[in-house]
């Protein structure tokens, strides 16, 4: 089945610096890829996903980035805010014949904290 | 307003006694799932559904079971077979066709004692 790693597990920045989280998979299958945002008691949220078809994808201050032949993915958040201090997760995900359901696998997670 | 709920927010149980994690969705979804996170880990899948009156284990499926009798309904229960049952359940739905954005409930952290 996949496997999903993903690094570093912490990751501590300044406001205003970026961040970059990345992620490993193995069943080169995965054509999904979903981020959530996961703050404090809550239930994750989706923040950003991208396809295989597409290598890279941008929404206002968070970006994702994805090398099929490498097997990797990388979330990369620009000017970043203490309101985004939060656990990332990454997720996998391949379609199963033409149902398209996609079973997640997600990484461990990576708990940012934004420093004032 | 759409969404997905769970409830309640907090349980508490004794060992030895099954409970059961309510799930209502309201978004037409047809796949929900229940996932289990243990601090400092990532969510890790239990059971899906894809239809109504059918269901399939996930990765830990072990000690707990659910039923799909209702389109917008996805119970949990967690029996006492489950060795370590205190977590943080939290439940998701997605469409079937098309897009598998998978949307999150609020969660329901059991404690088990």
């Amino acid at each position: 089945g996949e496997n999903v790693e993903q690094h570093p597990s912490t990751l501590s920045v300044q406001e205003g610096d970026s961040a970059v989280i990345k992620c490993t998979y193995s069943d080169s299958a995965s054509n999904y890829f979903p981020w959530y945002k996961q703050e404090l008691g809550k239930g994750p949220q989706l923040i950003i996903d991208i396809r295989s078809n597409v290598g890279e994808k941008k929404d206002q201050r968070i970006a994702v980035t994805l090398n099929k032949t490498a097997k990797h993915f990388s979330l990369h958040i620009t000017e970043t805010q203490p309101e985004d201090s939060a656990v990332y997760f990454c997720a996998a995900s391949a379609s199963a014949g033409g149902t398209s359901y996609g079973k997640l696998t997600f990484g461990q997670g990576t708990i940012l904290t934004v420093h004032p | 307003d759409g969404g997905i709920t769970q409830s309640p927010k907090y349980l508490f149980r004794k060992e030895g006694q099954n409970v059961t994690l309510s799930c209502e969705q309201n978004l037409n979804h047809d796949a929900m799932y229940w996932y289990r996170q243990d601090p400092g880990q990532g969510l890790r899948l239990i059971y899906y559904s894809q239809i109504v009156n059918d269901f399939q284990k996930g990765d830990i499926a072990e000690g707990y079971s659910v039923s799909r009798e209702k389109k917008e309904s996805f119970p949990l229960t967690v029996t006492s077979a489950q060795k370590n049952p205190t977590a943080f359940y939290l439940c998701a739905s997605s469409m079937i066709a098309g897009p598998y954005e998978q949307y999150f409930g609020p969660g329901t952290r059991l404690t088990v004692t």
